[in-house]
């Protein structure tokens, strides 16, 4: 089966500018969760969505936007990026459901850099 | 708040001898925990989880981890290090919602 996938993996934008990721899930999996990793910061919830809703969301701006689509792919946007938006954005989905809690399984990333 | 602390950023061992990852978790209530990691331009992989039945739990690669309540630790170790051990290691807590919080992270190098 095949893993998580985000595209892109690398992505270099000027402050000001917005940016689109994707995320395409493990087939099966109704929930996508994304996170935001830097090194001050470590890794930080940004939100979750399970079919089509947010069903959490972490501290942010509402900068930060994100959806689901029917068939689960997940995209998140950053409008009016700023240079402090630099990380690597991990998307992780998991299967919900008894015994399955917590167990997410993560893409490799997109790196995101804002010059 | 939930909150996990992982003690020590950076921990070096000597190939063959034992890893030691700390973690504590701050909960009235005990949560599902959990150990990830990552290697170098990667995403996170699940080590293990503990979810409330056993206390000990074995994950992949060799490593475990031990719940104790008492101390509200959940500490991952591995009798024997592994040149393939290096990478940086996250314990995680889960309570209630589905929201993972996760710690700092704990980089492990291994000493030839």
């Amino acid at each position: 089966k095949a893993g998580v996938t985000q595209t892109p993996r690398y992505l270099i934008k000027t402050r000001g500018q917005q940016v689109t990721l994707s995320c395409s899930p493990i087939s099966g999996h109704r929930s996508v969760s994304w996170y935001q990793q830097t090194p001050g910061q470590g890794l930080q919830f940004l939100f979750e969505y399970f079919s089509e809703t947010q069903r959490n969301k972490g501290n942010f701006p509402g900068r930060f936007s994100g959806r689901q689509f029917s068939n689960s792919r997940s995209e998140m946007n950053v409008s009016t990026l700023e240079l402090g938006d630099s990380a690597l954005y991990l998307c992780a989905s998991s299967l919900t459901g008894q015994g399955r809690v917590g167990e997410q399984y993560f893409g490799p990333g997109t790196r995101l850099t804002v010059t | 708040a939930q909150s996990v602390t992982q003690l020590g950023s950076h921990v070096s061992v000597s190939e063959g001898a034992l890893v030691l990852l700390r973690c504590n978790y701050s909960s009235s209530v005990p949560p599902y925990l959990f150990w990830y990691v990552q290697y170098p331009n990667q995403g996170l992989q699940l080590l293990l989880k503990y979810t409330s039945a056993a206390t000990l739990v074995k994950g992949i690669n060799g490593f475990e981890a031990e719940f104790k309540k008492s101390e509200t630790s959940f500490h991952l170790t591995k009798p024997s290090a592994h040149m393939s051990d290096a990478a940086e290691y996250f314990c995680a807590v889960l309570y209630g919602n589905e929201k993972l919080t996760f710690g700092t992270g704990t980089r492990l190098t291994i000493i030839p």
